[in-house]
């Protein structure tokens, strides 16, 4: 059974930082990874998708990594700012299922 | 374009009703899932359709069940609802499945009295 964990659970940091997420999932036989944002009561915001062949991929901002063989990936924002403050969570997609982690909840301070 | 729709966007309900809830997929998405969202946790899948067939499902009661239209909308519903039943029902549609980028609607928030 697919289970994905996230650390850390939350962060707070000053405007302008540099941050890293962190995804951990316990089996390596994915399709894909999806990194979403979603703010309170909100529904989800799809960020940054990685097929199980990447290693990377890049958006504005955000770069988001992937390794397989390690069960991990990681979501990196640089230059943070106050609208980045939200729950990031990663999500799993093996065989007919799709596996969520229970989040990051970040605070960017200004 | 439109994005992912759900409706109602809150819902009431008592002990042991029933509920059905609705969405509609961005044109020309004809994969739909759905997912329960507790708060402060992450969602948990409870179905898939593609092209109005079920193609995974999550590990939940039969009081849940779905199905897709023609138009590859899609209805929930929930039978004997329980007190744990309250939560965030999150609708996200892809082009084909769950190979493709899902894209999520604002949800309907269920409570259950």
């Amino acid at each position: 059974k697919q289970e994905v964990t996230q650390i850390p659970a939350a962060l707070s940091v000053p405007e302008g930082e540099n941050l890293v997420l962190n995804c951990s999932f316990t089996d390596s036989a994915i399709y894909n990874l999806q990194w979403f944002r979603q703010d309170p009561g909100k529904g989800l915001t799809s960020l940054l998708l990685i097929q199980s062949s990447q290693r990377e991929q890049t958006s504005g901002r955000l770069n988001a990594s992937l390794d397989k063989s390690s069960g991990r990936s990681t979501l990196y924002i640089a230059a943070s700012q106050p609208g980045d403050s939200a729950t990031y969570l990663c999500a799993v997609r093996g065989g007919q299922n799709f596996v969520f982690g229970p989040g990051t909840r970040l605070s960017v301070l200004p | 374009d439109a994005g992912v729709t759900q409706s109602p966007t809150h819902l009431i309900k008592t002990r042991g009703q029933q509920v059905t809830l609705r969405c509609s997929p961005i044109s020309g998405h004809k994969s739909v899932s759905w997912y329960q969202q507790v708060l402060g946790q992450g969602p948990q899948f409870i179905f898939q359709y593609y092209e109005k067939e079920e193609r995974g499902r999550g590990n939940f009661p039969d009081r849940f069940s779905a199905r897709q239209f023609p138009n590859y909308s899609s209805e929930l519903n929930v039978n004997a609802l329980l007190l744990g039943d309250s939560a965030l029902y999150l609708c996200a549609s892809s082009l084909q499945g769950l190979t493709y980028e899902q894209y999520f609607g604002p949800g309907t928030r269920l409570t259950v009295t």
